[in-house]
């Protein structure tokens, strides 16, 4: 059963344009949602996060929305680049104790065309 | 501030074999995950160790064991490998309560 759920496995944008990656979630108890890319041969960077208490974080280029009523976030970046272009994986994490495992979706090929 | 390192980066096993991969945390982290990623999938969580003590497993075997050192690097063990152990295997090193967790490169696993 996958409770965080990333169902575009690739997108391809311009140079320039914005590049939206969305991502959904089952489980309530996740209070805490991050974003991460990955290079082919590196480990996951992080790149933004948002509370469970949030609607919207910005960093840059970078913004996380968050719909709580409909599970759902999405990362907007604007302007996409071809640096850009990488796996993004959405990742949650569940509330409580010193325990902070994530949950991965399966992630989104983000191809970014000059 | 050095970040996490992973060693080594590939590795080709047999099968029923054993292995050790080591992982050093980013400095200041105390809280050590270890993930591993078959291909076309997303990270999935193996344990996690605070203070030297397992303090959280996903859905893997006890055929796959760790440990945590007093200077929060760490080490995960997998016995009798089988073909499906292939992956990549990835450390994360965070503080609790950090939003963030510092991913290494991870070790690429083969097992034949």
């Amino acid at each position: 059963d996958q409770q965080v759920k990333q169902n575009s496995p690739s997108l391809s944008v311009q140079e320039g344009r914005i590049s939206i990656l969305n991502c959904d979630y089952t489980n309530s108890m996740f209070d805490y949602f991050l974003w991460y890319k990955k290079y082919p041969a590196e480990g996951p960077t992080f790149l933004i996060s948002i509370s469970s208490i949030k609607d919207k974080n910005e960093d840059g280029r970078f913004t996380v929305f968050l719909n709580k009523s409909a599970k759902h976030l999405s990362l907007h970046i604007v302007p996409s680049q071809p640096g850009d272009s990488a796996v993004y994986f959405c990742a949650a994490r569940v509330r409580g104790g010193s325990n902070y495992k994530l949950t991965f979706g399966k992630g989104t090929l983000l191809t970014v065309n000059p | 501030e050095t970040g996490v390192t992973q060693s080594p980066t590939h590795l080709i096993k047999t099968r029923g074999q054993q292995v050790t991969l080591r992982c050093s945390s980013q400095s200041g982290h105390n809280t050590v995950s270890w993930y591993q990623q078959a291909l076309g999938q997303g990270p999935q969580f193996i344990f996690q160790y605070y203070r030297e003590e397992e303090n959280g497993r996903g859905n893997f075997p006890p055929r796959f064991s760790g440990l945590q050192f007093p200077n929060y690097s760490s080490e995960l063990n997998v016995n009798a490998l089988e073909l499906d152990d292939s992956a990549l295997y990835l450390c994360a090193s965070s503080f609790p309560g950090a939003g963030g967790y510092t991913f290494g490169s991870g070790t690429r696993l083969t097992v034949v």
